[in-house]
């Protein structure tokens, strides 16, 4: 099984709403991945997990909550949104390195697989 | 810091050869990476080649690195209208799980 999948396919909500966006994986990857996706531009890194713990947070301003419950689940909380926040938001997961986990023999490469992502428009 | 740079645009004839090129400016790169994304869809990891290789090959792709000229290249061979998507060149300093850098992307269109 090599997907990521992400829930819902989209959301649109307003500014004072509370939503989640819910990303998982069954591959055994032990680092997760937010990405905040404009159109036609590059996926923008705002959160990494490894090992269940946030490992980088790029300066994403509160509003965004990300929760790891545990090894194949990623969420995002949305609380307060803004109309430029709309993007598509893409979750990814990999091997997280030369830790533990490679060094048992897992899998040598670190390629991050991604999952559909979600379509969030604030209104 | 980083900066991956590509193209933005490339349009072929169906069964012609596709070339997409990326720079690189960090020589501690060590894994580089080519993604793809079809319209409203995640992104597709194609193939990936460690900075110790100079080329790897897989079936219609090929990667080109030259790592003194810190250039990377996608070559798709026979073209196909289904290869018409946005191409990411991405790198990432060693393995621990962090930042990708990605670049902006060559959207490709190909012609039948």
């Amino acid at each position: 099984d090599t997907e990521v999948t992400q829930t819902p396919k989209h959301l649109v909500m307003g500014m004072t709403n509370k939503k989640s966006l819910k990303c998982e994986q069954h591959m055994g990857h032990r680092a997760m991945y937010w990405y905040k996706q404009k159109a036609k531009k590059p996926p923008e890194l705002m959160f990494v997990y490894s090992y269940e713990k946030l490992s980088i947070n790029e300066s994403v301003p509160s509003r965004f909550s990300p929760e790891c419950p545990n090894s194949s689940l990623l969420n995002l909380h949305l609380h307060a949104l803004q109309p430029e926040d709309s993007a598509l938001y893409l979750c990814a997961s990999s091997h997280p390195g030369l830790d533990r986990v490679s060094l048992a023999g897992g899998a040598n490469s670190y390629e991050q697989y991604f999952g559909p992502g979600t379509r969030l428009t604030v209104t | 810091g980083e900066d991956v740079e590509q193209s933005l645009f490339l349009s072929v004839r169906e069964g012609d050869s596709s070339v997409i090129n990326c720079t690189y400016t960090d020589s501690s790169s060590t894994y580089l990476y080519w993604y793809k994304q079809e319209p409203g869809a995640g992104l597709q990891l194609l193939t990936y080649i460690f900075s110790n290789m100079d080329m790897k090959q897989d079936q219609r792709l090929t990667v080109l690195l030259n790592k003194k000229d810190k250039h990377l290249s996608l070559r798709i061979a026979d073209t196909q209208t289904g290869d018409s998507a946005i191409y990411f060149c991405a790198e990432s300093i060693g393995p621990r799980a962090g930042k990708s850098t990605f670049g902006d992307g060559t959207t490709l269109t190909v012609k039948p």
